[in-house]
Parts: structure tokens; sequence; C-alpha cells
């Protein structure tokens, strides 16, 4: 069964420093989404993408935050200058179109910011 | 409670026993989403439930939804050691991003 893959599954980095966070959603999808849990609290939204653009973002995707489809498989998220709080699980997710659509997770990456 | 709020917060029961959590949301929805999480792994997709539907069935897992009261649960039969994990409700407004509750930790005993 198609699934979403993510790499690294785990990514330690210094306080300033930049990280890219790799999706490969499922093939068919079209929408692609980044969420992260920070340890013990509920999975947060930052991100959705559609088309090659942004199509909503929440207010934690701030301008360190970045997304990018380089080619017709990968989905990557960007974060400039890593901050202590961006420690968290960063989850990747795609769905195929249209709003009734099942999401299907990735399985995360850890980040640890030293 | 905020959208996507889930109760009890967490639940331990014997194995072979059934576990039922809720969920309360605010605003309208598209669809609701259950998904579970083994400790520090991935979301896993259970259930989808749409706004038009009242119950669905997966296997052991039973789903219910009552937009007037804008709610759900989530009734696992015959649990299992292995249904241990955290459990989360997921609504899909119009918008299409998935709000997510904080989850149920379910602890099954052997």
């Amino acid at each position: 069964e198609p699934e979403v893959t993510q790499t690294p599954s785990h990514q330690v980095t210094q306080m300033g420093q930049e990280v890219i966070l790799r999706c490969v959603p499922i093939s068919n999808h079209l929408y692609f989404y980044w969420y992260r849990q920070i340890l013990g609290q509920k999975v947060e939204f930052l991100v959705s993408f559609y088309n090659n653009e942004i199509s909503e973002k929440s207010e934690i995707f701030d301008d360190q935050f970045s997304v990018e489809r380089p080619d017709g498989s990968n989905f990557t998220l960007k974060i400039r200058s890593t901050k202590l709080e961006d420690s968290a699980m960063y989850f990747c997710a795609s769905r195929v179109a249209g709003s009734t659509d099942t999401q299907y997770f990735g399985p995360g990456t850890r980040l640890t910011v030293l | 409670s905020q959208q996507g709020e889930e109760d009890p917060q967490a639940l331990s029961i014997q194995e072979g026993e059934n576990a039922t959590m809720n969920c309360s949301y605010k605003t309208s929805i598209n669809n609701l989403q259950w998904y579970r999480q083994n400790s520090g792994r991935g979301l896993v997709h259970l259930i989808l439930i749409r706004s038009n539907e009242r119950e669905k069935h997966s296997g052991r897992l039973r789903v219910t939804l009552d937009t007037s009261k804008k709610s759900s649960s989530l009734l696992i039969t015959a649990s299992r050691a292995a249904d241990t994990a955290s459990y989360f409700c997921a609504t899909d407004p119009l918008d299409s991003k998935l709000t997510f509750g904080k989850g149920i930790t379910l602890s099954v005993r052997p």
C-alpha cells in the first residue's frame, strides 16, 4: 500500500542552523501538508500546499519557515534559523483531492534543536 | 472546549473489554477523522466519517457522529494489548486543514 515517507527520522541541530525536512507524498496525491507536534502537546497545522503554492498557513509558519516541491516527488520544509522551541515532531501529510478525502501522514521527523 | 477535544484524557481497561472515546468540536465540519499514535511514532489513520454519515464500522472500530451535538465517539470492541496508544480525533472543516484534539491515552492491560 502506498505511504507517505519522511527523512530523516531524527535530526539534531544547533540553534541558528538551517534544517530541511523531506517528505515524499503518495504519488497521485495533489494536496500536501506539514504539521508539528511538540512533545506532549497537540498536533498543530503549519501549512498546506496545492498546485505549487501555499494555500494556507498558520501563525506558527512565520518567515523562518518555507516549503518547496523541488521536483515531482519531494515536498520539503525548511527552517532557516532554528530556535529551541522548534524542537518537535514534524509530520508531512498528503491527500488525493477534495476536502472529504483522508489525509495520510508520514512517520514524522523528530527535530531536536540544541 | 476547543475544536476536536477528546475525553476522557486517559483510559485504562482490561484486554477483551470495549473502549469508548469521545470527541467534541465547535465549528461546522466536512468530516471527522480518528487517528492512532503509538508512543513517539507517526499518526495512523483509522477511520473517516463524513458529516452526512451517522455511523461507520471498520473491523473492531465503530465511529458515530452527531452533528447536532457536535460530537463523535470511537468504540474499540474486544480490545487487545496492541491497541495501547494515543487516539486523536481531527476535524476537517471546509478549508481542509485538520484540527486535532489533545488525544486520549488508552492503556489495555493484558
